[in-house]
């Protein structure tokens, strides 16, 4: 069974930093690029970025609402999907989930886990 | 970049009804690049369609997609009470930003 379990999320003050972690279980992760995926608090989803696989070179997109503050990585050998959010603003605020990517979609998600960013 | 916009933003049927969705591109797209997904509230989102017509894994035939270039379609036929969900649609992108979400249409069953 493919499981994603986020972790990592709290309260954080504007300009800080936090990191995200996804842990996956039932699949080859080395195998499937991996998505990051928001959603403030009533609000639509929003797409945050995207890696790769080691076939395609580990290469990182995001979208310009992060690009420059947020860093996504991975340790295959652990199974871990990370999200290293930098300068955050209270906009950051969401949910954020983890999900595998698949030809074009995400198949499989975790159940997220909540970023706060308030004083 | 292209935008998807979704309609109608809300939708109240009774069970056994159908109800259909829309989903209008900015700009004509793959339908290979077309996903459907629901989200109940607390829930994580759930694949529902993908390629526009193909339903994912689990999901039952009263679920279907259509469409191509820039009108796209889910429809859910004999309405179930579990059926209330916000729906979105999601389109692929070779150009940043990979993906994109539409707004959402939120379905409502008396």
């Amino acid at each position: 069974e493919v499981q994603l379990v986020e972790s990592g999320g709290g309260l954080v003050q504007p300009g800080g930093s936090l990191r995200l972690s996804c842990a996956a279980s039932g699949f080859t992760f080395s195998d499937n690029y991996m998505n990051w995926v928001r959603q403030a608090p009533g609000k639509g989803l929003e797409w945050v970025g995207r890696i790769r696989n080691k076939g395609g070179r580990y290469i990182t997109e995001y979208a310009a609402s992060v690009e420059g503050r947020f860093i996504i990585s991975r340790d295959d050998s652990k199974n871990s999907l990370f999200l290293q959010m930098n300068s955050l603003k209270t906009e950051d605020t969401a949910v954020y989930y983890c999900a595998r990517d698949f030809y074009y979609k995400s198949d499989y998600w975790g159940q997220g886990t909540l970023v706060t960013v308030s004083s | 970049e292209i935008v998807l916009t979704q309609s109608p933003g809300t939708l109240s049927l009774s069970p056994g009804e159908r109800a259909t969705l829309s989903c209008w591109a900015s700009q004509s797209i793959s339908s290979s690049y077309l996903a459907w997904y629901q989200q109940k509230p607390g829930q994580a989102p759930r694949l529902l369609i993908y390629g526009a017509s193909t339903r994912a894994t689990g999901i039952p035939d009263r679920f279907s997609g259509s469409g191509s270039g820039t009108d796209f379609t889910l429809t859910i036929s004999r309405l179930e009470p579990e059926d209330s969900a916000v729906y979105y649609c999601q389109r692929y992108g070779t150009s940043l930003p990979t993906y994109t979400f539409g707004q959402g249409t939120k379905l409502e069953i008396k």
